[in-house]
């Protein structure tokens, strides 16, 4: 069955320290894929996104995430977290099976410590 | 531009009953899909629907239902609830143009069902 992994549930970092979350996917077929963050009481809003082109895609807030086909990988990373980037991350691929569907990973909680 | 609405916010209903939550998708937007996230997990696909017509589902029971309205607004109906329907529903919205993927949705806050 088609899947999206997060091999991190949980990481804590002091501000100015670099982040790499890991995802990983199980499809075979064309992908698109996302990155969504959810603050403490907030909904679910949208970092970053691949289509197609560049593997190395920017999103908001100094996110960006790599493509790497041959891994079925999509990662994120930011060079220096600040404390209000504390919040859970969740990977999304959007595929076509039959029609598209969603896959959501389990996502990673991360708190950055001041 | 207003965003994705959810309605009600919360909701307590007892085991056996039935539910409905609406959604008003964002302006401009003609696809809808619908997600339960239990508490630690993330998003689990329910259904999509475009041109008021499920196009989309995830492995949920038929017992999950759902419309979409000629205003793009959509209710999910869950019918004979269970212990474990206990979670957030979440509704997003996009827009979509048949043939290529949606590029991203817009989330609604969700409305928080508690089954006891």
């Amino acid at each position: 069955a088609q899947s999206v992994s997060q091999h991190n549930h949980h990481v804590i970092l002091s501000e100015a320290a670099s982040l790499e979350l890991g995802c990983n996917y199980s499809y075979g077929g064309t992908v698109n894929l996302f990155w969504y963050v959810q603050y403490p009481g907030q909904h679910l809003q949208l970092l970053l996104k691949y289509f197609s082109g560049d593997p190395l895609v920017k999103g908001i807030k100094g996110f960006e995430a790599e493509f790497i086909k041959s891994k079925f990988s999509f990662n994120l990373r930011k060079p220096s977290v600040q404390w209000s980037d504390t919040a859970e991350y969740f990977c999304a691929v959007n595929a076509l099976m039959g029609t598209y569907k969603y896959i959501f990973g389990t996502g990673t909680r991360l708190k950055v410590l001041a | 531009e207003t965003g994705v609405t959810q309605s009600p916010t919360h909701l307590i209903k007892t085991r056996g009953q039935q539910v409905t939550l609406r959604c008003s998708s964002q302006s401009g937007h003609n696809t809808v899909s619908w997600y339960q996230q239990a508490l630690g997990q993330g998003p689990q696909f329910i259904f999509q629907y475009y041109r008021e017509e499920e196009n989309g589902r995830g492995n949920f029971p038929p017992r999950f239902s759902g419309l979409q309205f000629p205003n793009y607004s959509s209710e999910l109906n869950v019918n004979a609830l269970e212990l474990d329907d206990s979670a957030l529903y979440l509704c997003a919205s996009s827009f979509y143009l048949g043939g290529s993927p949606p590029h991203g949705y817009t989330f609604g806050s969700g409305t928080r069902l508690t089954v006891v």
